[in-house]
């Protein structure tokens, strides 16, 4: 089963606007949050995180929200650059458990 | 290179034979995951490792799949008898031991695996 949902396959987004990119899980024993931006032919990249306890978390132009009750998280980048085009996972893990439960990933292309 | 190095980057194997996928940590990490990938699907956890334990292998294939992480040297995932199901990318995640604040996977570039 799916706990972790990326609903949007794709986005495309111009050069220099706000990247949403839409996260939802399902079970609530998950108390932690990381996104992971890959490209092709290589490994995910670590790309932010944020803790249960929390509700918003700013890294540079990343900033990563959690609602707790909705079960639903994002990450926003702004301004988007086309650098930023790839392959971003989220993916959520237990306070007790190792494994992390990926998404399937969305696809963002940025435009110039 | 002090990333997790995997190899060999691309594996091509027939079925019916055995497929041996190396993993060598981040310098200074202990804990070694293994992850699938599927065509158009999210990494899926296989096992979890310590030096010379398995402490999760939830995720592992109950016949033909084997992980190891000896006391020297790299991680192996090994797939004996392979089909053409276990053609996937396959990926080696490490982090550093210890309690405390969490600390992210960091993964490898993966290894491809295909079965002709």
């Amino acid at each position: 089963d799916q706990q972790v949902k990326q609903n949007s396959p794709s986005l495309s987004v111009q050069e220099g606007r706000i990247s949403i990119l839409n996260c939802d899980y399902t079970n609530s024993m998950f108390d932690y949050f990381l996104w992971y931006k890959k490209y092709p032919a290589e490994g995910p990249t670590f790309l932010i995180s944020i803790s249960s306890i929390k509700d918003k978390n700013e890294d540079g132009r990343f900033t990563v929200f959690l609602n707790k009750s909705a079960k639903h998280l994002s990450l926003h980048i702004v301004p988007s650059q086309p650098g930023d085009s790839a392959v971003y996972f989220c993916a959520a893990k237990t306070n007790s458990g190792y494994a992390l439960n990926f998404g399937k990933g969305t696809s963002l292309l940025v435009t110039p | 290179n002090a990333g997790v190095m995997q190899n060999p980057r691309h594996l091509v194997r027939r079925r019916g034979q055995e497929a041996r996928l190396r993993c060598s940590p981040m310098k200074g990490h202990s804990h070694v995951y293994w992850y699938r990938q599927l065509p158009e699907e999210g990494l899926k956890f296989m096992v979890y490792l310590q030096k010379e334990n398995i402490i999760d292998e939830s995720g592992m294939p109950k016949e033909r799949f084997s992980a190891e992480f000896p006391k020297e040297g790299p991680s192996i995932l090994r797939i004996q008898q392979v089909v053409r199901g276990d053609s996937a990318a396959y990926f080696c995640a490490s982090s550093p031991s210890g309690q405390g604040v969490y600390q992210p996977q960091h993964f490898g570039d993966g290894t491809r695996l295909s079965i002709l």
